[in-house]
């Protein structure tokens, strides 16, 4: 089983959805949780970070952790087309442990 | 006025050529990787250094030798390039990586091996 699974999609919806990206993961010792958005042909960019379990809300976007189920997940509402890209989730543990990252799930807003 | 740059963006070369790779972060962080980005878009860590010093080195081949001449700048020099080395290769800095903190990312360097 691989540390970290996520569904590479890809997804699509229209313009104003509701949409929900979810990875799952198997080490339990994960404490920080993110999500990263990728435009192609660019580099990762911080999209929420989350520590231990509970939800964030930015806007509109929305992360939820759920260590007891080894979940999380993200929400995006009143989705537009600029939305339309990678999403990847990454987790670490304390110390130097380097970021785990799913494989990223790609995501289409149609107008 | 660029977070994290690399040099240079495409690089396309033949087979058992050696080339660099070069990371230049403005941020003042004190950890800088190296990620490796395949085909099908899984993003991998390579290398670690915090403050000029390896602390991360994944199972990577020994063709690739990351070098650190100041807590800003982390290289990458690949030897004896195979076509399997084709990806992007992402930089990235972190201040504290000991609580999580975020890592910025570079905007790539698309490599090509013939």
């Amino acid at each position: 089983q691989k540390e970290v699974e996520q569904d590479p999609g890809p997804l699509s919806v229209p313009e104003g959805a509701i949409v929900s990206l979810n990875c799952t993961y198997s080490n339990s010792a994960f404490q920080y949780f993110m999500w990263y958005r990728q435009y192609s042909r660019k580099g990762p960019e911080l999209l929420m970070y989350t520590y231990s379990s509970g939800n964030k809300e930015d806007g509109r976007f929305t992360a939820q952790v759920d260590k007891s189920s080894k979940y999380i997940s993200l929400f995006i509402r009143d989705s537009q087309p600029s939305d339309s890209a990678t999403y990847l989730c990454a987790m670490t543990n304390s110390g130097n442990t380097p970021l785990v990252f799913g494989k990223g799930t790609r995501l289409s807003v149609i107008a | 006025d660029t977070a994290v740059s690399q040099t240079p963006k495409y690089l396309v070369t033949q087979m058992g050529n050696d080339k660099s790779i070069k990371c230049e972060q403005n941020l003042g962080h004190d950890t800088m990787y190296w990620y490796k980005q395949d085909s099908k878009k899984f993003l991998k860590i390579m290398f670690s250094y915090n403050n000029k010093e390896l602390i991360i080195n994944e199972t990577v081949p020994n063709r690739f030798s990351p070098k650190s001449p100041d807590k800003a700048h982390l290289n990458l020099h690949i030897n004896s390039l195979e076509l399997g080395d084709s990806a992007v290769y992402f930089c990235a800095s972190s201040q504290d990586p000991g609580r999580g903190e975020t890592q910025y990312f570079g905007p790539g360097t698309r490599l090509l091996v013939l």
